[in-house]
């Protein structure tokens, strides 16, 4: 079974300023995916990035990127130039193909003015 | 594309009650999913379905759990003798196909008195 693993519950960051949240994960699979969502509050999941794991190529949108290292189990997700807007619980996500979502705990972001 | 949409938003019911919770998916996709998500915690997922058929159940959290999907277009849930134990948030996503993004609806939120 797959497991994905946060391990910094809550962060906060200046507006402007870069931050960059934690994942790691557990799998045997060779062909997989790994999503980034965001839950603001009292609101719905909305979709941040998206990474497979056979581009070796980190995927970027906008101000969000992440670093991808296959070999060590790890996604991180890095927000540049931080917004008001991002504040929100962030998750981390794994999807073996044809398969159910896995996720994290969640990481609470809290982006300060 | 209006997104997936979920009914009702809310639901309080009483202990032993029966609940039904409706998704409609996002037009064409074929793939539909349900999770429950508790305070705090990141979406736990509970069954699937391509079209009309259900491809994993093992992961409902009890005989007293169903979904249907008739038709291959909207589905329910359905949890019978309700518990305190089931107030959580039920979120369903849909895909276009096995290895899309999921893309999640508002979610329901049932609290049981």
């Amino acid at each position: 079974a797959q497991t994905v693993t946060q391990s910094q519950p809550e962060m906060s960051v200046q507006e402007a300023e870069t931050v960059t949240l934690s994942c790691t994960y557990d799998t045997s699979e060779n062909n997989y995916y790994l999503f980034w969502y965001k839950q603001p509050p009292s609101r719905q999941m909305i979709l941040v990035i998206r990474q497979e794991a056979y581009k070796q190529q980190n995927a970027t949108e906008n101000r969000f990127s992440v670093n991808f290292q296959k070999a060590a189990k790890s996604f991180s997700l890095k927000i540049s130039d931080s917004q008001l807007g991002d504040t929100a619980m962030y998750f981390c996500a794994f999807m073996r193909a044809g398969n159910m979502l896995t996720f994290g705990g969640g990481t609470r972001l809290m982006v300060k003015p | 594309d209006t997104g997936v949409s979920q009914d009702p938003r809310h639901k309080i019911t009483k202990r032993g009650q029966n609940v039904t919770f409706r998704c409609d998916p996002i037009s064409e996709h074929n793939r539909l999913y349900w999770y429950r998500q508790t305070l705090g915690q990141g979406p736990e997922f509970l069954t699937y379905f391509q079209n009309e058929a259900q491809l994993e159940k093992s992961r409902l959290l009890s005989d007293r759990f169903s979904a249907e999907r008739p038709k291959g277009s909207f589905s329910t849930l359905e949890i019978q003798r309700t518990e305190q134990g089931d107030s959580a948030m039920y979120l369903c996503a849909s895909s276009l196909t096995q290895s899309d993004t999921q893309y999640f609806g508002p979610g329901t939120r049932l609290t049981v008195l």
